[in-house]
């Protein structure tokens, strides 16, 4: 099956500094990855859609300056937090549409729990 | 906007016994309806899915049919296994293939001997 790896798995910074955690679709090419935020006991929610080759469209709410999105790559997607604060304590997941004929799905990382003191 | 409910959780049962997840969704258009499953340490895997009015999607013993007069998409296992225990999502999609998903807050199965 597609496998999608982030890293790192956990992160735990100063506030003020900057976090980058990476997607990888492994064994499949991905035009379009997605990045989701959980908090506790609640549903995943979309941060951003990321295109391979283009700026990533952020969803309502969602600071482009200050979750910065870069998809190089056919099967690399980064999400880098700028000058962390503790409220940007979550659990960060990411997932990755393969593009394949009769495919029709999201294959999701195993997320990284990002801990900002 | 979308949105998708699911009931309180956790739940918790014993082997062998039936079990039903709820998850009503309000939707623009006409959504896919989706059941993700979230095993401990692990990424969200598929479990199964329904892309119209009465489909049934089946998977690993569990199923889930689309109703569109009530907005439904409950799962459903006759006999739950101990390997069964995790975070169960429901989710809808209104877009294309490649388009965003809108999760309900997932709950939490556990699965006593």
């Amino acid at each position: 099956g597609a496998v999608v790896s982030q890293h790192p798995s956990r992160v735990i910074c100063k506030s003020g500094t900057s976090v980058k955690i990476e997607c990888r679709s492994l064994d499949f090419q991905a035009t379009t990855m997605f990045w989701y935020r959980q908090f506790p006991k609640q549903s995943l929610m979309l941060m951003a859609t990321s295109n391979e080759g283009s700026k990533a469209t952020y969803e309502q709410g969602v600071e482009k300056d200050k979750f910065l999105i870069n998809h190089a790559s056919l099967t690399l997607s980064t999400l880098t937090v700028t000058s962390a604060h503790p409220e940007d304590s979550s659990f960060y997941i990411c997932s990755a549409f393969r593009d394949s004929l009769g495919t029709d799905t999201q294959y999701f990382g195993p997320g990284t729990r990002l801990t900002v003191l | 906007g979308d949105s998708v409910t699911q009931m309180e959780g956790p739940v918790t049962l014993s082997e062998e016994a039936f079990l039903t997840i709820n998850c009503t969704y309000t939707a623009t258009g006409y959504p896919s309806l989706f059941w993700y499953v979230q095993y401990p340490g692990e990424g969200l895997q598929l479990l199964l899915k329904a892309t119209k009015a009465d489909d049934k999607g089946s998977n690993k013993g569990f199923e889930a049919t689309y109703r569109k007069e009530t907005t439904s998409f409950h799962l459903e296992k006759g006999s739950v296994q101990v390997s069964d225990s995790a975070v169960y999502f429901c989710a809808l999609r209104t877009g294309g293939a490649n388009s965003k998903l809108t999760f309900g807050k997932g709950i939490t199965l556990s699965v006593r001997p």
